[in-house]
């Protein structure tokens, strides 16, 4: 079946550094990718959608600046939070898409910022 | 736009009565709907999806959903519950097309008593 594979699965980081997720789908051309965050006893809310090779499109409210999202090929996208602060801390989720396959999530990255 | 709306936040069961999950959806389009199980900090997984075939569909682990459209319901139900199934339960529509996104309710955490 589809795989889609995120990493790092935990990270912590020093206040004002940049983290970077990767989301690869592994068996699969994903043609779209999602980003959802997950806060704490809460639901994913998406965060944004990315086309391969094209701008990602954001959720109104979520800042572009602070979390660039890349997806240039067909079977990764990365998710990078720039100067985290501690209110990045949380838990982040990618899903990928392809006709055919339906969606597929990746198994979470927990972030926490000190 | 479309969304959804979990009914309740919290259900309580005892092992072995039926579970009943509520959920009721706004599409635009004819819209797929899917039910997610998240256990304590792990990923998502499938349950089940509708994707305008029949309208009764069956998941994994003794769980099926009935999609009636009158009603814009897509209730989630098992006949006897089992210690293992406490967890988040996330209803989840997207419109039926490639490449849109998953939108997701708030959940509804299901403990189950012995």
């Amino acid at each position: 079946g589809a795989v889609v594979s995120q990493h790092p699965s935990r990270v912590i980081c020093k206040s004002g550094t940049s983290v970077k997720i990767e989301c690869r789908s592994l068996d699969f051309q994903a043609t779209t990718m999602f980003w959802y965050r997950q806060f704490p006893k809460k639901s994913l809310m998406l965060m944004a959608t990315s086309n391969e090779g094209s701008k990602a499109t954001y959720e109104q409210g979520v800042e572009k600046d602070k979390f660039l999202i890349n997806h240039a090929s067909l079977t990764l996208s990365t998710l990078t939070v720039t100067s985290a602060h501690p209110e990045d801390s949380s838990f982040y989720i990618c899903s990928a898409s392809q006709t055919g396959y339906g969606y597929t999530f990746g198994s979470g990255t927990r972030l926490t910022v000190v | 736009a479309q969304s959804v709306t979990q009914l309740d936040s919290h259900v309580s069961v005892s092992e072995g009565t039926p579970v009943l999950l509520r959920c009721n959806y706004s599409s635009s389009y004819s819209p797929s709907l899917f039910w997610y199980v998240q256990h304590p900090n792990k990923g998502l997984q499938l349950l089940l999806k509708y994707t305008s075939a029949a309208t009764l569909v069956k998941g994994i682990n003794g769980f099926e959903a009935e999609f009636k459209k009158s009603e814009t319901s897509f209730h989630l139900t098992k006949p006897s519950a089992h210690m293992s199934d406490a967890a988040e339960y996330f209803c989840v529509v997207s419109e039926s097309q490639a490449g849109t996104a998953l939108i997701f309710g708030k959940g509804t955490t299901l403990s189950v008593s012995s």
